[in-house]
């Protein structure tokens, strides 16, 4: 099973605007990362925050941990054509004496010029 | 710094055939991944190599797939015999470390199973 589920699982914006998607998990973790695929490519690593962070900024990109609830968001502002993808995020609990990757279902955004 | 390689980029077989995928790590990354990516999903994680040995292959159909890791770099991924079901992209990664650690991913592997 899924350790993250994304929400939205889809999302439609126009250029300009901004994006957030949502991450939820099960087990604790000690970090959560967040990755993009664009159309027919490979994943691409965007950022990764630690379990004793609450939010971390990359450019565009700010990303929020909240370890009581299980979740965290993705926020992308001014967004661009560019941003059109499927963003993941991922987790590694440590399970039978290694750290399982585990990614979720993905939002995928499509981003209007 | 060179990335993450595979091949081939896609391949069409019919059900029942084998199949193999090559992966070349990073240079200098221990820890090798290699997931299956369904239409619309999220990628599964198969097997987890860590150098030459396997870390973590609770996910992978062992009945039908193989793997291996020679000399701690290159990997083989091995569907014999395939099912329609298998078609998906397979995606190699590798990282520095287990698990803690950002992984870089390759192009992937389209396959298409008739």
């Amino acid at each position: 099973s899924q350790q993250g589920e994304e929400d939205p699982q889809a999302l439609s914006i126009q250029e300009g605007e901004n994006a957030t998607m949502n991450c939820s998990y099960k087990t604790s973790i000690n970090n959560l990362q967040w990755y993009r695929q664009n159309s027919g490519r490979g994943l691409v690593h965007l950022i990764l925050i630690r379990s004793n962070e609450r939010e971390k900024h990359s450019g565009r990109l700010r990303v929020t941990l909240d370890t009581s609830k299980k979740s965290s968001s993705l926020l992308i502002t001014a967004s661009r054509a560019a941003d059109t993808a499927s963003y993941f995020c991922a987790t590694a609990p440590y399970r039978g004496g290694t750290y399982k990757y585990i990614f979720g279902t993905g939002t995928r955004l499509k981003v209007l010029a | 710094e060179a990335g993450v390689a595979q091949s081939p980029r896609y391949k069409i077989i019919e059900k029942r055939q084998s199949v193999a995928f090559w992966c070349n790590p990073i240079s200098g990354h221990a820890t090798l991944y290699w997931y299956q990516q369904i239409l619309g999903q999220g990628p599964k994680l198969l097997i987890q190599f860590q150098n030459n040995g396997v870390v973590d292959d609770s996910q992978l159909p062992k009945d039908r797939f193989s793997a291996e890791r020679l000399k701690g770099v290159d990997s083989t991924l091995k569907i014999q015999p395939a099912k329609l079901e298998d078609s998906a992209v397979y995606l190699c990664a590798s990282s520095l470390g287990p698990g803690q650690e950002t992984q870089y991913f390759g192009p992937g592997t389209r396959l298409l199973v008739l």
